[in-house]
């Protein structure tokens, strides 16, 4: 069964930038790549989604290499509120039928 | 305008029972999914509808199943409730655009 995978955790401080990256080794053709930001009982909150190479929003930043098999979402200077658990979220073929996969998920603590 | 609603917040029940939970999508969106997210742990995938029909489901049992309605909003039952059901459950929907949109999740607790 693929994988989506994310590092379990980050520590970060207030002002500073933030990159989380994502591993999607069978990405669907097709598919985009899109990141959320989830605080604690509530629902997913979309932050940006892209395709290909990069793509900026008011929010945040997405980089996807050539071969996206990866993207890294990152956050610039973040704030004590940006604390929350971010998800990727890629379509997925490898069980022969299509699939939505969300990422294992970083909890991402910004300290004062 | 309104974003994804969910119905109702929240829900126990007892093991056996069957559960019934609602999902309104944002206006214009066709496509509704569900996920499954028990405590402390990620998103999976559940079941996508999409214009009345079932697209595809997750690795879960035949007891969860559901279906969308004429006005696109959806229900997705649980049969046979068991402990390890326990979870907020999420709904999203999609319009055109590639984007899924999340409501703000019914908690099921089963007891």
């Amino acid at each position: 069964l693929a994988k989506t995978t994310q590092p379990i955790s980050m520590d970060s401080y207030e002002g500073q930038e933030v990159n989380i990256t994502c591993s999607h080794n069978n990405i669907a053709t097709n598919d985009y790549i899109t990141w959320y930001q989830q605080f604690p009982s509530q629902g997913p909150r979309f932050i940006i989604q892209g395709y290909k190479t990069k793509v900026t929003n008011e929010v945040a930043s997405l980089f996807i290499p050539a071969d996206r098999k990866s993207s890294t979402l990152s956050l610039p200077r973040v704030s004590l509120s940006d604390t929350a658990v971010y998800y990727c979220l890629v379509g997925d073929t490898t069980s022969g039928t299509y699939k939505y996969i969300f990422g294992t998920g970083t909890r991402l603590k910004v300290l004062a | 305008e309104a974003g994804v609603t969910q119905s109702p917040t929240h829900l126990i029940k007892t093991r056996g029972q069957q559960a019934t939970l609602r999902c309104s999508p944002i206006s214009g969106h066709t496509s509704v999914y569900w996920y499954q997210q028990a405590l402390g742990l990620g998103l999976q995938f559940l079941l996508w509808y999409d214009e009345g029909e079932e697209r595809n489901r997750g690795n879960f049992p035949p007891r969860f199943s559901g279906r969308q309605f004429p006005n696109y909003s959806s229900e997705l039952n649980v049969n046979a409730l068991e402990l390890e059901d326990s979870a907020l459950y999420l709904c999203a929907s999609r319009g055109r655009q590639e984007t899924q949109y999340f409501g703000p999740g019914t908690r099921l607790l089963v007891l």
